[in-house]
């Protein structure tokens, strides 16, 4: 099993650019969350799903868009990248059940010039 | 509205030492993950802990949930040079809702 997969895993663009970051998953997870890493801020949910065709928003939603048209995938749009959303970014499934724990995608690392 | 705090935030210390890290909240949680994390990399789910007071033990790593279930604690014993990382608790609250506390820096210089 590949786990959770994230594209790009670096990636650079200007103020204004739109972009989407890929996230899939193929351990059958229902529920996929998007979570940014800031430096002294841990992990903040930006968006959330708990299985397809359904999505809510989290801590941090503005500026970010998701779908999940699949149990598979779950991709992060980005409307109109701004300089305060240079952070990285990490997708994240877990079985839709408490106590059970996230498994994370390695992440990816985005700079807005 | 952060409602995890670790502690400390920096920690180095030398190959054998023993350190014991801290997540402490002022809320009730259903359960408590602690993760690790390495440079470009997502977190790793290290143990779960639901009930109070329970302690889990994984090798060199030892995990208590408080007896209210609004704190734990990570103790390593004789801290080796593959246990630097990053350390995150993640409290559940209810439901599927997570909060990740900011997390613990590791060192171990060998």
């Amino acid at each position: 099993n590949a786990g959770v997969t994230q594209t790009p895993k670096f990636q650079v663009l200007k103020t204004g650019q739109s972009m989407t970051l890929q996230c899939a998953q193929d351990m059958n997870h229902e529920y996929m969350s998007w979570y940014r890493q800031d430096p002294g801020m841990g992990l903040r949910l930006i968006h959330y799903s708990v299985g397809a065709g359904i999505t809510d928003q989290g801590e941090v939603p503005n500026g970010y868009n998701v779908s999940r048209s699949t149990t598979e995938d779950f991709p992060l749009r980005l409307l109109s990248a701004a300089p305060s959303q240079t952070s990285v970014y990490f997708c994240a499934s877990k079985r839709d059940f408490n106590p059970y724990g996230y498994t994370f995608g390695s992440g990816t690392r985005l700079t807005v010039v | 509205t952060q409602l995890l705090e670790q502690s400390p935030q920096f920690l180095s210390i030398q190959e054998g030492e023993n350190l014991t890290v801290y997540c402490n909240s002022s809320s009730v949680f259903s359960s408590l993950q602690w993760y690790r994390q390495e440079p470009g990399e997502g977190p790793v789910l290290l143990v779960t802990v639901v009930t109070g007071g329970e302690v889990k033990k994984l090798k060199r790593l030892t995990f208590q949930f408080g007896d209210a279930r609004k704190d734990s604690s990570l103790h390593i014993t004789a801290a080796q040079p593959g246990d630097t990382g990053l350390y995150l608790c993640a409290g559940v609250y209810t439901g599927n809702q997570f909060y990740f506390g900011t997390g613990t820096s590791l060192t171990v210089i060998p």
